[in-house]
């Protein structure tokens, strides 16, 4: 059984830096075909993909962000980070982090529950 | 960057069928999920690869994709099924992931 869970900050102060981890279990991201992404939706927004970290290490980043927004893997402890730097509160959003194979076509089948964080002074 | 393009809204009768679309520049040719996403909930995935489902999704949701446009139908529409919808493309390229929009379903 495939289970992704997102913890961090609730609060966030502008310019400061986020970082998330996505704690999972179920599956390896060192096996080949697999990938983590994250995604975020603003209050009453659409989905917006941040970052993607495929089992080879390999990285991509939404162009809108990458100056930004890093993206790490600690395959054991089934863990991917995501790092955000100098935060502004148009970054106030759920944040998603999901798992992604080639079974499904790199669709994402499995999400976490997203964690709410508030970017405000 | 790619953009897909839906529609805000889309309303329909119960049992009858809902399209809804997702226009991008040749989408044809490149892979496409949709998702469903219902108030406070994670997304949830019910179309991948153009037209196949995921286990425990129903028949009723099925998938198109060519040209410019893919289109998720969903026949038989149910009042379970209000929801936010969402396209995502999968691209073999430095950009590899792209969200449309997405549109409510509305059961009248």
């Amino acid at each position: 059984q495939i289970t992704l869970k997102e913890s961090g900050p609730t609060l966030v102060k502008p310019t400061q830096t986020l970082t998330l981890t996505c704690t999972f279990s179920g599956f390896s991201l060192s096996t080949s075909g697999v990938a983590v992404g994250w995604i975020r939706q603003p209050p009453g927004k659409a989905l917006e993909w941040l970052a993607l970290i495929y089992w080879n290490d390999d990285k991509r980043y939404s162009p809108s962000l990458k100056s930004r927004v890093t993206i790490t893997k600690d395959s054991s402890k089934n863990q991917v980070v995501l790092t955000m730097t100098n935060v502004d509160p148009v970054d106030t959003a759920t944040y998603y982090c999901a798992h992604s194979t080639t079974v499904v076509a790199w669709g994402l089948d499995y999400w976490g529950q997203g964690t709410l964080v508030t970017v405000s002074s | 960057s790619y953009v897909l393009t839906q529609p805000p809204s889309v309303s329909v009768a119960p049992g009858q069928t809902a399209r809804i679309t997702c226009g991008g520049n040749n989408i044809g040719s490149k892979t496409v999920h949709w998702y469903q996403q219902k108030p406070g909930q994670a997304p949830v995935l019910v179309v991948y690869d153009d037209s196949d489902r995921p286990s425990g999704i129903p028949e009723r949701f099925s998938g198109s994709n060519s040209g410019n446009t893919a289109t998720l139908t969903i026949s038989r529409v149910e009042a379970g099924d209000r929801a936010d919808y969402y396209c995502h493309v999968w691209d073999h390229s430095s950009v590899p992931w792209v969200f449309g929009g997405g549109t409510k379903l509305t059961v009248l």
